[in-house]
C-alpha cells in the first residue's frame, strides 16, 4: 500500500466548476501535509500547507481528517489556468528534521 | 529571497556514461537539500537528502551517488548509467531544524538514457 494515495485522475471539469480531491494517508506519525501543484514538465510548486483547523486561500480551501487519515482540496470557481497535476504530501519528523511522502497526483483539466 | 538553480535543464547520454547534475541554493544558510527522480507518468522517489556539507543520506540503492562541498551545493553522480535512470530529476531545499517545513524545488533536468 502507498504511503499516500490519490486517484490519478483525470478531472475534466468545465470553466466555473467546483472540484475536491481527496488523499488518504497511512502513516499516523505524518505531522504536516501540504498540496503542491505540478505543471506539465515542471518542477512541483508548493500550494498550499493544510492546517488541522482547515484553511483557505482564496479559491482553495484544504481539510485534514486526522482520525480518517485523510486531506481534501477544494477548487472553487475553477479557471483554465488551474489545470495541473496536485500532488498531496504528507511530512514525518526524524533525524532529518523533513522527510516528504508524496502522492503520485491527480490531474486536472479545465476546459473551456 | 532564496532560489534554487539546476543545471544542465536536459541531457540526453548513452548507456555506461557518467553523469554530473549539479543544484545551488542561493539566499539561505545552512538548508537540508534533497534529491528526487520522478519517472514518466509517475510519483516523486526520494533519492538522497543532506543536512549538511559532507552528509549524505540515501533512500533508495541504485547506482547513483550524491556529494555536498559546499553549504548550498547539492551534486548528483553516477560512473555509469542505466536505461532505468531516464526521469526528471529535482533538487529540492528546505530550512534546517524547527523551521523545516515546506520544501522548494529546482526547474529539474531531465535526463534521457539512451
Amino acid at each position: 500500500r502507498k504511503e499516500v494515495e490519490q486517484d490519478p485522475g483525470p478531472f475534466n471539469v468545465p470553466e466555473g466548476a467546483t472540484v475536491a480531491f481527496n488523499c488518504t494517508y497511512s502513516n499516523s506519525a505524518s505531522q504536516s501535509f501540504f498540496w503542491y501543484r505540478q505543471d506539465c514538465r515542471k518542477e512541483p510548486k508548493l500550494l498550499m500547507s493544510v492546517y488541522s483547523s482547515g484553511n483557505e486561500d482564496g479559491r482553495f480551501t484544504a481539510q485534514l481528517n486526522r482520525a480518517s487519515q485523510y486531506i481534501s482540496l477544494l477548487i472553487r470557481d475553477s479557471k483554465l489556468s488551474d489545470s495541473a497535476t496536485y500532488l498531496c504530501v504528507a511530512r514525518v519528523n526524524n533525524n532529518a528534521g523533513n522527510m516528504l511522502t508524496f502522492g503520485g497526483g491527480t490531474r486536472l483539466m479545465v476546459k473551456p | 529571497s532564496q532560489t534554487i538553480h539546476q543545471w544542465p535543464a536536459t541531457l540526453v547520454q548513452p548507456v555506461g556514461s557518467p553523469l554530473s547534475l549539479e543544484c545551488t541554493v542561493e539566499g539561505t544558510s545552512n538548508p537540508n537539500l534533497y534529491w528526487y527522480r520522478q519517472a514518466a507518468g509517475r510519483g516523486l522517489q526520494l533519492l538522497f537528502y543532506s543536512v549538511g556539507i559532507g552528509q549524505i543520506s540515501s533512500e533508495v540503492p541504485q547506482n547513483l551517488s550524491a556529494s555536498r562541498p559546499q553549504d548550498r551545493q547539492f551534486i548528483l553522480s553516477s560512473k555509469k548509467l542505466l536505461l532505468s535512470d531516464s526521469g526528471f530529476y529535482l533538487c529540492a531545499w528546505s530550512h534546517l531544524g524547527a523551521r523545516a517545513n515546506e520544501q522548494y524545488f529546482g526547474p529539474g533536468t531531465r535526463l534521457t538514457v539512451t
